[in-house]
């Protein structure tokens, strides 16, 4: 079992907007700004695609976002294209005994 | 440009250690804000964190596997090793070494990763 908590899977239309949720708590989330997304291709390694909460690294489609309120982050893809279905995985850091936890992975399928 | 590649057996034994090791281009790992974790993924499972490694020398471990792990560096040759004890078919798993940035503890570039299997 995850630390953090991620919907199993989400679906949405290529165009629309959909939104992963990732619910940890007051030690983790909660507690510091810095929580990351990665996206993850079958077979392939996960590729970062959100960093403090927010921000997007170079090469990353400004139809991502992130966001955060209380303990809950969220990853935001706006104009789904196919290529967006892939796994999604949350992270964040998690204090000076824990470090690091990760969520259980949201499947992203693009109808 | 940088890039990460891991290297180590791909099937060990029950009881066995694991030794893989992470050798990187396109930063040091003398520079500060740099790090090194490990990181693995059961097939069809989340991803889990191992442990890091900082440009100062410090190390973290999982809390739960803390007793199994040693992440060591040689920042002459730009390789992070992880040995892993008494090893277990629960192991079996493709880690991954990742870059992390100090800064934002967000992990920026990944190896490709290289899968374990534990097994008799």
């Amino acid at each position: 079992q995850s630390a953090l908590t991620q919907p199993r899977s989400v679906s949405g239309s290529p165009g629309q907007s959909v939104t992963i949720s990732c619910t940890g708590t007051s030690s983790d989330i909660g507690g510091y700004n810095y929580v990351s997304w990665y996206q993850q291709h079958p077979g392939k390694a996960p590729k970062f695609m959100i960093y403090d909460v927010t921000k997007r690294p170079s090469g990353v489609p400004d139809r991502f976002s992130g966001s955060k309120s209380g303990n809950t982050a969220s990853l935001t893809i706006s104009g789904l294209q196919a290529e967006d279905e892939a796994d999604y995985y949350c992270c964040s850091y998690a204090g000076s005994s824990i470090y690091v936890v990760f969520g259980g992975g949201t499947k992203l399928t693009v109808l | 440009q940088v890039t990460l590649r891991e290297s180590g057996p791909a099937l060990v034994k029950p009881t066995q250690t694991l030794t893989l090791t992470c050798t990187f281009s396109g930063f040091s790992l003398s520079t500060s804000g740099m790090c090194v974790t490990w990181i693995r993924q059961p097939p069809g499972k989340a991803l889990e964190w191992l442990a890091r490694i900082d440009w100062d020398d410090d190390k973290y471990y999982s809390t739960s596997l803390k007793t199994r792990l040693t992440i060591s560096k040689d920042t002459s040759k730009n390789q992070v090793a992880l040995t892993m004890t008494n090893m277990d078919p629960v192991d079996t798993a493709t880690y991954y070494c990742a870059r992390m940035l100090y800064n934002s503890r967000a992990f920026d570039i990944w190896g490709q990763g290289t899968m374990v299997t534990v097994s008799s």
